[in-house]
Protein backbone atom coordinates (compact mmCIF):
# COMPACT_ATOMS: atom_id res chain seq x y z
CA UNK A 1 0.00 0.00 0.00
CA UNK A 2 1.16 3.53 -0.78
CA UNK A 3 2.50 5.76 2.15
CA UNK A 4 4.46 9.03 2.06
CA UNK A 5 6.14 9.61 5.08
CA UNK A 6 7.12 13.11 6.63
CA UNK A 7 9.72 14.21 8.73
CA UNK A 8 10.00 15.71 11.20
CA UNK A 9 6.82 14.88 13.07
CA UNK A 10 7.80 18.90 14.46
CA UNK A 11 10.40 21.32 14.11
CA UNK A 12 11.40 24.39 15.89
CA UNK A 13 13.50 27.20 14.16
CA UNK A 14 14.32 30.32 15.27
CA UNK A 15 13.33 33.30 13.48
CA UNK A 16 15.57 34.18 10.24
CA UNK A 17 16.63 30.48 10.76
CA UNK A 18 16.72 27.64 7.83
CA UNK A 19 13.32 24.95 8.16
CA UNK A 20 14.13 21.86 5.81
CA UNK A 21 11.17 19.43 5.94
CA UNK A 22 11.48 16.45 4.58
CA UNK A 23 8.49 13.90 2.43
CA UNK A 24 9.12 10.13 1.07
CA UNK A 25 7.14 8.04 -0.84
CA UNK A 26 6.98 4.22 -0.15
CA UNK A 27 5.93 3.74 -4.04
CA UNK A 28 8.17 4.21 -7.26
CA UNK A 29 4.77 5.09 -9.28
CA UNK A 30 4.89 8.56 -7.96
CA UNK A 31 4.53 11.42 -10.70
CA UNK A 32 4.14 14.33 -8.76
CA UNK A 33 4.39 15.79 -5.16
CA UNK A 34 2.72 18.73 -3.99
CA UNK A 35 3.30 20.99 -0.59
CA UNK A 36 0.09 22.82 1.65
CA UNK A 37 0.64 25.08 4.53
CA UNK A 38 -2.20 25.19 6.82
CA UNK A 39 -2.40 27.54 10.25
CA UNK A 40 -3.88 26.19 12.86
CA UNK A 41 -7.78 26.27 12.50
CA UNK A 42 -7.12 26.79 9.01
CA UNK A 43 -7.96 24.86 5.94
CA UNK A 44 -4.79 23.57 3.73
CA UNK A 45 -3.28 26.29 0.93
CA UNK A 46 -1.29 24.97 -1.92
CA UNK A 47 2.49 26.42 -1.18
CA UNK A 48 4.33 24.53 -4.19
CA UNK A 49 4.35 21.44 -6.87
CA UNK A 50 7.14 19.81 -8.27
CA UNK A 51 7.18 16.77 -10.74
CA UNK A 52 10.55 17.25 -12.24
CA UNK A 53 14.22 16.24 -10.82
CA UNK A 54 16.03 19.24 -9.15
CA UNK A 55 15.24 22.31 -7.43
CA UNK A 56 12.43 24.92 -8.14
CA UNK A 57 12.36 28.42 -5.78
CA UNK A 58 9.36 30.84 -5.17
CA UNK A 59 10.79 33.55 -2.89
CA UNK A 60 11.48 32.43 0.57
CA UNK A 61 10.47 28.73 -0.28
CA UNK A 62 13.23 26.11 -2.19
CA UNK A 63 11.36 22.17 -3.19
CA UNK A 64 13.82 20.16 -4.15
CA UNK A 65 13.09 16.50 -5.95
CA UNK A 66 15.15 13.19 -6.14
CA UNK A 67 12.45 10.69 -8.43
CA UNK A 68 15.36 8.07 -7.72
CA UNK A 69 15.19 8.08 -4.18
CA UNK A 70 11.65 8.91 -4.08
CA UNK A 71 12.31 11.80 -1.79
CA UNK A 72 11.23 15.73 -1.86
CA UNK A 73 11.91 18.67 0.07
CA UNK A 74 11.21 21.88 1.21
CA UNK A 75 13.65 24.70 3.00
CA UNK A 76 12.14 27.91 4.11
CA UNK A 77 14.81 30.59 4.65
CA UNK A 78 14.48 33.67 7.04
CA UNK A 79 11.69 31.62 8.50
CA UNK A 80 9.25 34.26 10.32
CA UNK A 81 6.87 33.86 12.72
CA UNK A 82 3.73 33.44 10.45
CA UNK A 83 5.47 30.22 8.78
CA UNK A 84 4.66 28.74 11.97
CA UNK A 85 2.02 25.68 10.31
CA UNK A 86 1.55 22.07 9.50
CA UNK A 87 3.32 21.25 6.14
CA UNK A 88 1.60 18.55 4.65
CA UNK A 89 3.33 16.52 1.62
CA UNK A 90 0.82 14.72 -1.12
CA UNK A 91 2.07 12.44 -3.43
CA UNK A 92 0.42 11.56 -7.13
CA UNK A 93 0.68 8.51 -8.41
CA UNK A 94 0.19 7.43 -11.95
CA UNK A 95 -2.65 5.10 -11.28
CA UNK A 96 -5.00 8.43 -10.43
CA UNK A 97 -4.18 8.22 -6.18
CA UNK A 98 -3.30 10.90 -3.92
CA UNK A 99 -1.98 10.38 -0.54
CA UNK A 100 -1.00 13.34 1.89
CA UNK A 101 1.66 12.57 4.50
CA UNK A 102 1.28 13.15 8.35
CA UNK A 103 2.40 16.31 8.06
CA UNK A 104 5.60 18.50 10.15
CA UNK A 105 4.81 20.90 12.72
CA UNK A 106 6.99 23.79 12.22
CA UNK A 107 7.05 26.70 14.75
CA UNK A 108 9.28 29.96 14.29
CA UNK A 109 10.61 31.15 17.84
CA UNK A 110 10.69 34.95 17.84
CA UNK B 1 -13.44 35.82 -5.25
CA UNK B 2 -13.11 32.38 -5.95
CA UNK B 3 -13.90 30.11 -2.83
CA UNK B 4 -15.33 26.74 -1.66
CA UNK B 5 -17.74 26.69 1.45
CA UNK B 6 -18.89 24.41 3.78
CA UNK B 7 -21.88 23.91 6.10
CA UNK B 8 -22.24 23.88 8.85
CA UNK B 9 -18.74 25.01 10.44
CA UNK B 10 -19.27 23.30 13.63
CA UNK B 11 -21.77 20.25 14.53
CA UNK B 12 -22.44 17.77 17.48
CA UNK B 13 -24.32 14.67 16.92
CA UNK B 14 -25.67 11.91 18.87
CA UNK B 15 -24.18 7.91 17.72
CA UNK B 16 -26.37 6.66 15.36
CA UNK B 17 -28.29 9.91 14.52
CA UNK B 18 -28.00 10.77 10.68
CA UNK B 19 -25.05 13.67 9.46
CA UNK B 20 -25.53 15.74 6.35
CA UNK B 21 -22.30 17.89 5.32
CA UNK B 22 -22.82 20.37 2.50
CA UNK B 23 -20.10 21.86 -0.21
CA UNK B 24 -20.09 24.35 -2.64
CA UNK B 25 -17.99 25.55 -4.81
CA UNK B 26 -18.34 29.00 -7.30
CA UNK B 27 -15.26 27.92 -9.68
CA UNK B 28 -16.77 25.46 -11.49
CA UNK B 29 -14.93 22.69 -10.94
CA UNK B 30 -15.25 19.44 -12.01
CA UNK B 31 -13.28 17.81 -9.50
CA UNK B 32 -14.72 17.51 -5.92
CA UNK B 33 -13.24 15.91 -2.97
CA UNK B 34 -14.14 14.81 0.95
CA UNK B 35 -11.44 14.58 3.48
CA UNK B 36 -11.04 14.00 7.27
CA UNK B 37 -8.49 15.39 9.00
CA UNK B 38 -7.46 13.70 12.29
CA UNK B 39 -4.36 14.39 14.47
CA UNK B 40 -1.31 12.89 13.56
CA UNK B 41 -3.05 11.11 10.41
CA UNK B 42 -2.76 14.24 7.84
CA UNK B 43 -5.74 14.29 5.13
CA UNK B 44 -7.56 10.96 4.24
CA UNK B 45 -9.50 11.31 1.02
CA UNK B 46 -12.99 9.60 1.48
CA UNK B 47 -14.75 10.30 -1.52
CA UNK B 48 -13.67 11.86 -5.19
CA UNK B 49 -16.07 13.56 -7.43
CA UNK B 50 -15.33 13.54 -11.22
CA UNK B 51 -18.67 15.67 -12.04
CA UNK B 52 -22.20 15.28 -11.60
CA UNK B 53 -23.25 11.55 -10.57
CA UNK B 54 -19.50 10.76 -11.35
CA UNK B 55 -18.09 9.22 -7.40
CA UNK B 56 -15.47 7.28 -6.41
CA UNK B 57 -14.40 5.79 -2.99
CA UNK B 58 -11.07 6.97 -1.77
CA UNK B 59 -9.20 5.37 0.95
CA UNK B 60 -11.63 5.07 3.58
CA UNK B 61 -15.19 5.25 2.77
CA UNK B 62 -16.37 3.10 4.74
CA UNK B 63 -19.67 4.58 6.63
CA UNK B 64 -19.96 7.56 4.41
CA UNK B 65 -22.15 8.15 0.91
CA UNK B 66 -21.88 11.47 -1.04
CA UNK B 67 -24.29 12.89 -3.46
CA UNK B 68 -23.65 15.33 -6.37
CA UNK B 69 -26.76 16.40 -8.27
CA UNK B 70 -25.20 19.73 -9.56
CA UNK B 71 -21.32 20.63 -10.81
CA UNK B 72 -21.27 22.99 -7.80
CA UNK B 73 -22.38 21.29 -4.80
CA UNK B 74 -20.85 17.67 -3.01
CA UNK B 75 -22.91 16.68 0.05
CA UNK B 76 -21.35 13.84 2.38
CA UNK B 77 -23.59 11.55 4.09
CA UNK B 78 -23.11 9.70 7.64
CA UNK B 79 -26.03 7.19 8.36
CA UNK B 80 -25.97 6.23 12.05
CA UNK B 81 -22.67 8.29 12.65
CA UNK B 82 -20.33 6.65 15.02
CA UNK B 83 -18.18 8.13 17.78
CA UNK B 84 -15.10 7.28 15.48
CA UNK B 85 -16.16 9.87 12.98
CA UNK B 86 -15.73 12.77 14.76
CA UNK B 87 -12.98 14.24 12.99
CA UNK B 88 -12.71 17.46 10.53
CA UNK B 89 -14.17 17.34 7.39
CA UNK B 90 -12.89 19.43 4.10
CA UNK B 91 -14.25 19.57 1.01
CA UNK B 92 -12.14 20.88 -2.06
CA UNK B 93 -12.34 21.59 -5.71
CA UNK B 94 -10.31 21.31 -8.48
CA UNK B 95 -10.03 22.18 -12.38
CA UNK B 96 -8.72 18.39 -13.16
CA UNK B 97 -7.69 15.61 -11.33
CA UNK B 98 -5.18 14.79 -9.00
CA UNK B 99 -2.96 16.88 -10.91
CA UNK B 100 -4.70 20.59 -10.42
CA UNK B 101 -4.54 22.25 -7.44
CA UNK B 102 -7.00 21.87 -4.78
CA UNK B 103 -8.83 24.53 -3.32
CA UNK B 104 -10.43 23.78 0.35
CA UNK B 105 -13.04 24.66 2.20
CA UNK B 106 -12.70 26.22 6.00
CA UNK B 107 -13.92 22.46 7.41
CA UNK B 108 -16.56 21.07 9.59
CA UNK B 109 -16.37 20.14 12.82
CA UNK B 110 -18.52 16.92 13.54
CA UNK B 111 -18.42 15.72 17.60
CA UNK B 112 -20.15 12.15 17.41
CA UNK B 113 -21.12 11.76 21.22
Amino acid sequence: QQKVQQSPESLIVPEGGMASLNCTSSDRNVDYFWWYRQHSGKSPKMLMSIFSNGEKEEGRFTVHLNKASLHTSLHIRDSQPSDSALYLCAAIYNQGKLIFGQGTKLSIKP
Amino acid sequence: DMKVTQMPRYLIKRMGENVLLECGQDMSHETMYWYRQDPGLGLQLIYISYDVDSNSEGDIPKGYRVSRKKREHFSLILDSAKTNQTSVYFCASSPGGYYAEQFFGPGTRLTVL
